[in-house]
Parts: C-alpha cells; sequence; structure tokens
C-alpha cells in the first residue's frame, strides 16, 4: 500500500529565517507531487506541482521554492520567512492525471 | 486558467436532514475530472466522491451523491440524513485530462447541529 509522511507536523520560525518542509511518498514510483498551503478564507491554494525528478511548475511567485531531489521526495524550501507564509501546508501525490490526490497530515508553520 | 468557485463559506444543518454544497468552476476543455475532499477537524483531506465528465451518470457514495451539469459547469454536492461526524471544511476540486494540475476552491465549511 502507499503511505504519504509529511514533517514536521508543527513549526514555529522567525521572520527572514530559512524553512525546509519535507515530504515523502512510499509504495509507488513516478507519483506526481504537489505542495498546497491553506489559509483562512482562501482554500487550498497550489504553490507548486511535480511530475517526475527535475521537473517542478510553480503557480505562485513567492519566496517559497520546491525541490524534487529523488523520485518520492518533495521539499519545499524558503531562504527567508516572511509573515505572511504562516498557514497550513499540504503534501500530496496522485498517480496520474485523472486519480485522486492523496494528502499527507499537513505542517503548521507559525512565523512570528 | 482553470478556476473553482465555491460561494458558500459557511453552512449548518440539523442532524439527519439533507445539505447540498455549491460548486462551480471554469474550464474550456471537455474532458476532466471532479473531485470533492472532506477536511474533518483533524485537518486530514479525504476524499469523498469523483465525477468524470465524460461520464452522464451522476456518481453517488452511500449518503454522499453529486449533481453534474457539464453544460452549467456545475458540481454540487447532496449529503443526505447528515449525521455529526459530517462537520467539516468541505472542497471541491478540478483536473483537466492530460494536465497534472489540480485545483481547488476556497471551501465550505459545514456544521451539523445535533
Amino acid at each position: 500500500s502507499q503511505t504519504i509522511h509529511q514533517w514536521p507536523a508543527t513549526l514555529v520560525q522567525p521572520v527572514g529565517s530559512p524553512l525546509s518542509l519535507e515530504c515523502t511518498v512510499e509504495g509507488t514510483s513516478n507519483p506526481n507531487l504537489y505542495w498546497y498551503r491553506q489559509a483562512a478564507g482562501r482554500g487550498l491554494q497550489l504553490l507548486f506541482y511535480s511530475i517526475g525528478i527535475d521537473q517542478i511548475s510553480s503557480e505562485v511567485p513567492q519566496n517559497l521554492s520546491a525541490s524534487r531531489p529523488q523520485d518520492r521526495q518533495f521539499i519545499l524550501s524558503s531562504k527567508k520567512l516572511l509573515l505572511s507564509d504562516s498557514g497550513f501546508y499540504l503534501c500530496a501525490w496522485r498517480w496520474t492525471d485523472y486519480t485522486e490526490a492523496f494528502f499527507g497530515q499537513g505542517t503548521r508553520l507559525t512565523v512570528v | 486558467a482553470q478556476t473553482v468557485t465555491q460561494s458558500q463559506p459557511e453552512m449548518s444543518v440539523q442532524e439527519a436532514e439533507t445539505v447540498t454544497l455549491s460548486c462551480t468552476y471554469d474550464t474550456s476543455e471537455s474532458n476532466y475530472y471532479l473531485f470533492w475532499y472532506k477536511q474533518p477537524p483533524s485537518r486530514q483531506m479525504i476524499l469523498v466522491i469523483r465525477q468524470e465528465a465524460y461520464k452522464q451518470q451522476n456518481a453517488t457514495e452511500n449518503r454522499f451523491s453529486v449533481n453534474f451539469q457539464k453544460a452549467a459547469k456545475s458540481f454540487s454536492l447532496k449529503i443526505s440524513d447528515s449525521q455529526l461526524g459530517d462537520t467539516a471544511m468541505y472542497f471541491c476540486a478540478f483536473a483537466n485530462f492530460g494536465n497534472e494540475k489540480l485545483t481547488f476552491g476556497t471551501g465550505t465549511r459545514l456544521t451539523i447541529i445535533p
């Protein structure tokens, strides 16, 4: 069976500090991977998606970046966090473009 | 660009009643997929139901059913015999065939009142 792991579960970081959120999928190969951010009143905002190693599409041009160093690993990063980066971050994977997405447990990020 | 609109930020209904959540989307494609997800207080995203645009028959999953109106680009979710455990945020999502992007709406917060 397939599982998705996302960590950490919660994170409190000062403004200007770096960020690294990690997501890994087990039990499948070459999944489509996604990073979403959930903020109050804005639903699930798609940040990045990836169809393969080094194939990453950005939906939101901000101070965030994503990398996929391995087939089943997806990392969300920032060099300098802003207060507006606070939110709930969700990683997800899909088999193909027509299947549903499976989500990780999420990371609550608070930038102080 | 594909967009998904959920015009009801919050709804509440008495237990055992039926409730319908609205969702509209915008696309120029003819083949696509639609999903409803539930996010309970635990914040774990759970798939409720999915619909393929090429299928005319509305999808159903136990107490959950959809009303898919392709011409109107509408995809509403009906919850019958609502239960306390249905209290959650509900998100509508859209994906074009051949496109890996999965777009979500802003969500509807549903509260089931005992």
